[in-house]
């Protein structure tokens, strides 16, 4: 199975202010034929499900605010959350689609300081 | 809008079989363009696929798992079941059904998720 590792475990940014966190890939999950890196990212706020915000790695999902971006390619990742807001309090996984084995990063918990 | 409620018992007895129903209502599950998947998450842990149906009644599972889980669907009632044999306190977990995307010809993402039913598995 593809191990996905993020990091940091936990994160401490201030209202306003930029918060990244990663992810990596224990092998390229970018496919050739049609150079896409097949990573999601969620949102899991406390007692609720996860919710998608980005696919492709960079493809924002509908109605998500466009403070949230993803980047990277091959095994290294990036999830930017420009001006961090108190609403984006939550854990953040990445998940990849590259195998049929489908495996997620263990999570970032995002805090405000 | 679709919605996904999980329903089936909160307490599951060690070595005994574990029984979810996944009901999908605003949209139809008889459909090429998704998979439909269970994910689980232990108390204050990770997330954890666990498989996939599509409504040919194609599945496949995690490997971690394979042995003891069945994934099955009745499109009638726009139902996923998952059923997962021989417990253990390990199986302890909130399990959540999903809509799997199909994108290129395959799974990819999961979205949109059920609220998640909580399942302890204890005697």
């Amino acid at each position: 199975d593809i191990v996905m590792t993020q990091s940091p475990d936990s994160l401490t940014v201030s209202l306003g202010e930029r918060a990244t966190i990663n992810c990596k890939s224990s092998q390229s999950i970018l496919y050739s034929s049609n150079n896409k890196n097949y990573l999601a990212w969620y949102q899991q706020k406390p007692g609720q499900p996860p919710k998608l915000l980005i696919y492709w790695a960079s493809t924002r999902e509908s109605g998500v605010p466009d403070r949230f971006s993803g980047s990277g390619s091959g095994t290294d990742f990036t999830l930017a959350i420009s001006s961090l807001q108190a609403e984006d309090v939550a854990v953040y996984y990445c998940q990849q689609y590259f195998t049929d084995s489908f495996t997620f990063g263990q999570g970032t918990k995002l805090e405000i300081k | 809008q679709l919605q996904l409620q999980e329903s089936g018992p909160g307490l599951v007895n060690p070595a005994e079989t574990l029984s979810l129903t996944c009901t999908v209502s605003g949209g139809s599950i008889s459909s090429s363009s998704y998979f439909w998947g269970w994910v689980r998450q232990p108390p204050g842990k990770g997330l954890e696929w666990i498989g996939n149906i599509v409504y040919t009644g194609y599945t496949y599972y995690a490997t971690s798992l394979k042995s003891r889980v069945t994934i099955s669907m009745d499109t009638s009632k726009r139902q996923l079941s998952l059923k997962l044999t021989s417990v253990t306190a390990a199986d302890t977990a909130i399990y959540f059904c999903a809509r799997h995307v199909r994108e290129e010809a395959r799974p990819c993402w999961f979205d949109p998720w059920g609220q998640g039913t909580l399942v302890t598995v204890s005697s």
